[in-house]
């Protein structure tokens, strides 16, 4: 079946600093979401892309769908404590999820 | 407005008895999902339903593990003669959206997490 790589596993990130998590797919997506899912929380949507090479921005959060759409990213700038948890891009119809990128931060 | 809502939050079974997890969709809602995620692991499909249909079971184990979502009710997951390799959250997930180029955006519970000693 599909499925979808994240990399990093694990961020660890001073506070302030930016980073970026991607996502791979071997195939192409129709469409991607990310979510986050804060220690002992529940997985809560952030955003879908669908169109090629499509960027999204919430706040310090870029969202990018890759021109190919088999691959995608998610940039925060100036990260802050509240960026802790767990980052996961899924795919397509039934989402499969990938297995996520931990996030801390050093304050 | 209430979410999708999951009972129990927390199930302790001993090995060889039965789970049995509910999920309640958002109203409205009428395409649920189970996930199963492992402690520092991601969430692993199990199985996609609307109403009185199992659409995708691809990701369920062939024994032990059965789901539905009947007419009336929550939809349940159930599982039986467990494992202590079951113990692990289980979330379950609703939209909206039909089709099956696009779920649109997945409202989850809070999970269940069962334990088996």
């Amino acid at each position: 079946g599909q499925q979808v790589m994240q990399i990093p596993q694990y961020q660890h990130v001073q506070e302030g600093e930016d980073f970026t998590t991607y996502c791979n797919s071997s195939t192409t997506l129709s469409n991607i979401q990310w979510y986050k899912q804060r220690p002992g929380g529940h997985p809560v949507f952030l955003i879908q892309l669908v169109k090629s090479g499509e960027v999204k921005k919430q706040k310090r959060l870029t969202f990018q769908f890759g021109e190919a759409k088999k691959n995608s990213s998610l940039h925060i700038t100036a990260t802050q404590t509240t960026d802790v948890g767990t980052y996961f891009c899924a795919a397509d119809y039934k989402l499969s999820f990938g297995a996520g990128t931990t996030v801390t931060v050093r304050a | 407005n209430a979410g999708v809502m999951q009972n129990p939050r927390h199930l302790v079974r001993r090995r060889g008895q039965e789970a049995r997890l509910r999920c309640s969709p958002m109203k409205g809602h009428s395409h649920v999902y189970w996930y199963r995620q492992l402690p520092e692991e991601g969430l692993k499909f199990m199985v996609y339903l609307q109403k009185e249909n199992i659409i995708d079971e691809s990701g369920m184990p062939k024994e032990r593990f059965s789901a539905e979502f009947p007419k009336e009710g929550p939809s349940i997951l159930r599982i039986q003669q467990v494992v202590r390799g079951d113990s692990a959250a289980y979330f379950c997930a609703s939209s909206p959206l039909q089709g099956r180029r696009n779920t649109g955006e997945l409202f989850f519970g809070e999970g269940s997490r069962l334990t088996v000693l």
